[in-house]
């Protein structure tokens, strides 16, 4: 059964900062990995979809890499502003185009 | 612009009683999902379609039941709500069904409390 763990649950940081969130999934067999963020009281938008085959994505200031031998993927957010702040959730899609999501990660950008 | 809506937003029902919540996206999507989010538990798959007649259960199907009779519509049915489902439930949809290429996109939620 596939598995995704965010690591840290929460972070702070200062505005300005580069910070770095973490994706691990157990099963490599996925299609893609897709990077979401959740406003309080809001849906997912989707930011960043990896496809199976690639090995990163930028957007913007955005930018995910994927090793899926590794089971891996992070997302890396350049010169954080307050307006970053919400929760980052990943999520790998498995057969049957189902997604399987992490717990997410809380982020607070301090101004 | 295309989109994809739920209703109600929020619902507070009691015990026993049976709850639908709507979900209806314009993007011609053949894809849909329903999944709820609970602390700690991120978001989990409920049930889903592939296209009209067609509906699987996903991991968390247990007290839930959906019907998808046209393209648009995916409604979710609790069938003698409880409080364990007390929730936020997103409906979302994606175009690919092979290959996983599709990016889904999400509705707003609907906060459901059971009392």
């Amino acid at each position: 059964k596939q598995e995704v763990t965010q690591i840290p649950a929460a972070l702070s940081v200062p505005e300005g900062e580069n910070l770095v969130l973490n994706c691990s999934f157990t099963d490599s067999a996925i299609y893609n990995l897709q990077w979401f963020r959740q406003d309080p009281g809001k849906g997912l938008t989707s930011l960043l979809l990896i496809q199976s085959s690639q090995r990163e994505q930028t957007s913007g200031r955005l930018n995910a890499s994927l090793d899926k031998s590794s089971g891996r993927s992070t997302l890396y957010i350049a010169a954080s502003q307050p307006g970053d702040s919400a929760t980052y959730l990943c999520a790998v899609t498995v057969y049957g185009n189902k997604l399987v999501f992490g717990a997410g990660t809380i982020l607070r950008v301090k101004s | 612009d295309a989109e994809i809506t739920q209703s109600p937003r929020h619902k507070i029902t009691e015990t026993g009683r049976q709850v639908t919540l709507a979900c209806h996206q314009t993007w011609n999507h053949n894809n849909m999902f329903w999944y709820r989010q609970d602390l700690g538990h991120g978001l989990r798959l409920i049930h889903y379609s592939y296209g009209v007649q067609d509906t699987n259960k996903g991991e968390v199907s247990d007290g839930y039941s959906v019907s998808r009779s046209n393209t648009e519509d995916l409604p979710l049915t609790l069938e003698s709500a409880a409080s364990s489902q007390t929730s936020v439930y997103f409906c979302a949809s994606s175009w690919d069904r092979e290959g996983g290429t599709g990016e889904l996109f999400f509705g707003e939620g609907s906060r459901l409390t059971v009392l």
